[in-house]
């Protein structure tokens, strides 16, 4: 059971290069979140999914797109990356238990924009 | 959901209990209180959750007041392990969408 996984772990791109990271969960989680973290700073949310096929906008959306074709799979793309943009990663994937929200995260995804 | 204010920063030495206060005196009777924790690098952990009652796992101990509007969250033995980013977190109960971290509170556990 491999959880929340993240890829690619590290990826050094030049501005206006595009990506695309992968998020895959293994635990039929419906509920999936893109978070970016700069240095010494908080987790802040990018966007998320309450389900396939769904996606809303977080507290910084900007540069970012997202798409949840398959359940199990959460994509953050970046169409032209700037230096702004470099940060780490993180996606979560959610369950209920009681009516909890609790949250598994992935390793993260360091990106650094050139 | 309800803001929380947390102290941005404490020191525990290693093998004592770890108090970590959360003020949050706009909770609503249909919010939980969390708590994650990340180490450094890695991805947040959750660690516990509760409505208004006392609540204990292998982790950790959450206190919640009798009125709610503030809790505790206890490392009984502090390890240099638990040096991490403490995060507490309100939201209402079985409501997903937004979920927001705040600034936490970094923990440093001293030999």
């Amino acid at each position: 059971n491999a959880g929340v996984t993240q890829t690619p772990k590290f990826r050094v791109l030049k501005t206006g290069q595009s990506m695309t990271l992968l998020c895959a969960q293994d635990m039929n989680h419906e509920y999936m979140y893109w978070y970016r973290q700069d240095p010494g700073m908080g987790l802040r949310l990018i966007h998320y999914s309450v389900g396939e096929g769904t996606t809303a906008k977080g507290e910084v959306p900007d540069g970012y797109n997202v798409s949840r074709l398959k359940k199990q799979n959460f994509l953050l793309g970046l169409e032209s990356a700037a230096p702004s943009q470099t940060s780490v990663y993180f996606c979560a994937s959610g369950s209920g238990f009681s009516g909890a929200n609790v949250l598994t995260f992935g390793a993260g995804s360091r990106l650094t924009v050139l | 959901d309800a803001k929380t204010t947390q102290p941005p920063s404490m020191d525990c030495a290693e093998g004592r209990a770890a108090n970590l206060p959360c003020n949050h005196s706009t909770i609503s009777g249909n919010e939980y209180v969390y708590w994650y924790r990340q180490i450094h690098s890695q991805g947040p952990q959750y660690i516990i959750h509760g409505l208004k009652n006392n609540e204990t796992n292998e982790m950790a101990s959450l206190i919640i007041t009798e009125d709610r509007k503030s809790s505790t969250l206890i490392l009984p033995h502090a390890t240099l392990r638990d040096t991490a980013v403490y995060y507490c977190i309100v939201r209402v109960v079985d409501s997903w969408g937004k979920f927001q971290f705040g600034a936490g509170t970094q923990v440093v556990v001293t030999p």
